[in-house]
This record gives C-alpha cells, structure tokens and sequence, in this order.
C-alpha cells in the first residue's frame, strides 16, 4: 500500500529563507506527483505537477524535483516571503490508473517578517 | 472559468439526518473525486468517477453513496449521518491518464461538514 510521508510536520522562517519541503512515498511505480497549497480554510490550489518521466518542474520561485528510484520528492521555495505561509501537501498517483491522489500530511509553513 | 464548484461551503447536521453535496466542474474532466480532510490527516479518497454514469469505491467508502448522471455533476451524499463523518470535503477533478494530456488534479473549496 502506498504511504506518503511529508518533513518536518511544521517550519517556521524568518523573510528571505530559502527552504526544503520534503516528500517521501513507499512504492516508486507513480504515475505523477503533485504539489499543492492549502491555506487556512480554504481549498487546494495546484502549484506544480511533475509526470513520472520528469525530473523536475519549475514555476516562478518553486522547484520541485522527483526521485522515482529513491521515492522521493523536495519542494524547493526560493526567497521566502510571508504570504508563502501556509500548509503544503504532496500527492502522488499510482500507475494502476484512474489518478487517484494519496496525499501526505503535509507541512505547515509560518515565514515571519 | 469557475473550475470546480462545491455547494454548500458549511453545513450542521443532526445524527441521522441526510444530506447531499454537490460539486461541478466546468473543464469537462472525465474523472471526479471526493476526499475528505480529517486534523492531522492527509485527504482520504471515499469515491470517484471515471466518467458520466460509473462510481468506485475510494479507501474510506463506507456510509456513503455517490451518483454521477452528468459528466459535469458528481453528487456525495450521507444516508444517515454520523458524528464521524465530522470533515471538511473536497471534490477534484481532472483529466483522464492516457494521451500525453496534463493530469493535474483541480479541488474546489471544500465543504465544511458537522455532524451533532
């Protein structure tokens, strides 16, 4: 059964950091992984999406890179600034079909001025 | 573009009471899904779609049913609500896997569901 595991469980930055969120799964035949945002109370909104053939996507400050072999994933977030703060989930999709998302815990970021 | 639409946003419910929540997308997606979103936890599949008139069983199916009768419509629906369907629900969409087409998955912004 695939797992997914997201480190640390909380960060907490001061303005400016550039920071790692980490995401970990069990079983590497994933059809794609995808990254997310949530904000308190609010939904999910997609930030980026890497196939299984891919090694990295990037969008604006975001890099996100994945390690089938290893299962592994990191969020890289590039100048950090405050209304970066927020809870990131990873997600993967398993390669038996129908992109069924399982999702990790996630990872509450607070970046303070 | 309205992307996936969820009604209601919050909703108290009695024990035992039913109720039915409705998402639509409007990015005519083949595959809907319904989460849901416990403290702690990651989001749990409890059904899915893969198209108009088919449903699944996700992880956490149980009291709930789901019916599919327009591609655009995914309806959740709770028969005789529980204190543990306590959650916040969440609807996504997307395409289907398969042609080179991109898969990323759109959610709505969830209802917020209390059962007493």
């Amino acid at each position: 059964k695939q797992e997914v595991t997201q480190i640390p469980a909380a960060l907490s930055v001061p303005e400016g950091e550039n920071l790692v969120l980490n995401c970990s799964f069990t079983d590497s035949a994933i059809y794609n992984l995808q990254w997310f945002r949530q904000d308190p109370g609010k939904g999910l909104t997609s930030l980026l999406l890497i196939q299984s053939s891919q090694r990295e996507q990037t969008s604006g400050r975001l890099n996100a890179s994945l390690d089938k072999s290893s299962g592994r994933s990191t969020l890289y977030i590039a100048a950090s600034q405050p209304g970066d703060s927020a809870t990131y989930l990873c997600a993967v999709s398993g390669s038996g079909g129908y992109n069924k998302l399982i999702f990790g815990a996630g990872t509450r970021l607070a970046v303070h001025p | 573009n309205a992307g996936v639409t969820q009604t209601p946003k919050f909703r108290v419910l009695k024990t035992g009471q039913s109720m039915t929540l409705l998402c639509a997308q409007d990015m005519n997606h083949e595959y809907m899904y319904w989460y849901r979103q416990d403290p702690g936890m990651g989001l749990r599949l409890i059904h899915y779609s893969v198209g108009e008139g088919t449903t699944a069983k996700g992880e956490v199916p149980d009291g709930y049913n789901v019916s599919r009768l327009k591609k655009q419509n995914f309806l959740l629906g709770l028969e005789s609500a529980a204190p543990s369907q306590t959650s916040v629900y969440f609807c996504a969409s997307s395409y289907a896997q398969g042609g080179g087409r991109n898969t990323e998955a759109f959610f709505g912004q969830g209802t917020r569901l209390t059962v007493v």
